[in-house]
């Protein structure tokens, strides 16, 4: 069955460092989203993607945080420098074109700043 | 401001009972339901789904109910199973816009 790759699966990194996270969606999915979800939350949007577009980083912190989906399939999201709040579970999802409703995760990053 | 809000965060119950999940939204624009489950260490995976042109959906034991004079769902689990354990998130949108999530129900189902 396919499945929404991410990597690394665990990241801890000290304040002010760069961080990255990887995203592979399943195959022939247009639209990929990252999310984030802090300890007792629901995940919340950051950015979404159709293909290589960037649909909708209402919510990303664009002072810090940048996402990139160069040739419309993999994804990376960096935090530089990352701060003590960034600490969260980074999850990546991706969807049919036009479903977005049919959304499937990947496992996540969980990251810690210290 | 929470437009979609689960204010359990928590429910334990008994195998072979039945486990009830509630969820409130605020925004009537909201059209498409969804349930979703995680377990530790794992991603979301999407469980049950309602339109808001319907009032109930079943899946075998699962169960959503939508009242939208009340903006209110309801995840029914019958019966429940110690496998179901997990936590449960309910999530909105708005003709395919982006998921808006609640925060969460963690469900113990004890043996």
């Amino acid at each position: 069955e396919a499945e929404v790759a991410q990597s690394p699966r665990y990241k801890i990194t000290e304040k002010s460092q760069a961080v990255a996270f990887w995203c592979d969606p399943i195959s022939g999915h247009a639209t990929l989203y990252w999310y984030r979800q802090i300890l007792g939350q629901g995940p919340e949007l950051l950015v979404q993607f159709q293909d290589e577009s960037v649909v909708d980083d209402s919510q990303l912190p664009k002072d810090r945080f940048s996402a990139e989906r160069l040739k419309g399939v993999d994804s990376t999201l960096k935090i530089q420098p990352a701060e003590l709040g960034d600490s969260a579970m980074y999850l990546c999802a991706s969807s049919p074109a036009g479903a977005t409703d049919e959304q499937y995760f990947g496992p996540g990053t969980r990251l810690t700043v210290t | 401001d929470q437009q979609v809000k689960q204010n359990s965060p928590s429910l334990s119950v008994q195998e072979g009972r039945i486990s009830i999940l509630n969820c409130d939204y605020t925004n009537s624009m909201f059209d498409y339901f969804l349930w979703y489950k995680k377990y530790p260490a794992e991603g979301p995976t999407f469980l049950i789904s309602i339109s808001s042109i319907k009032d109930k959906n079943e899946d075998g034991r699962f169960t959503v109910f939508l009242n939208k004079s009340a903006k209110h769902l309801s995840l029914h689990i019958v019966p429940s199973q110690p496998g179901d354990s997990a936590v449960y998130f309910c999530a909105a949108n708005n003709a395919g816009n982006m998921l808006t999530f609640g925060g969460g129900t963690r469900l113990m189902v004890k043996p």
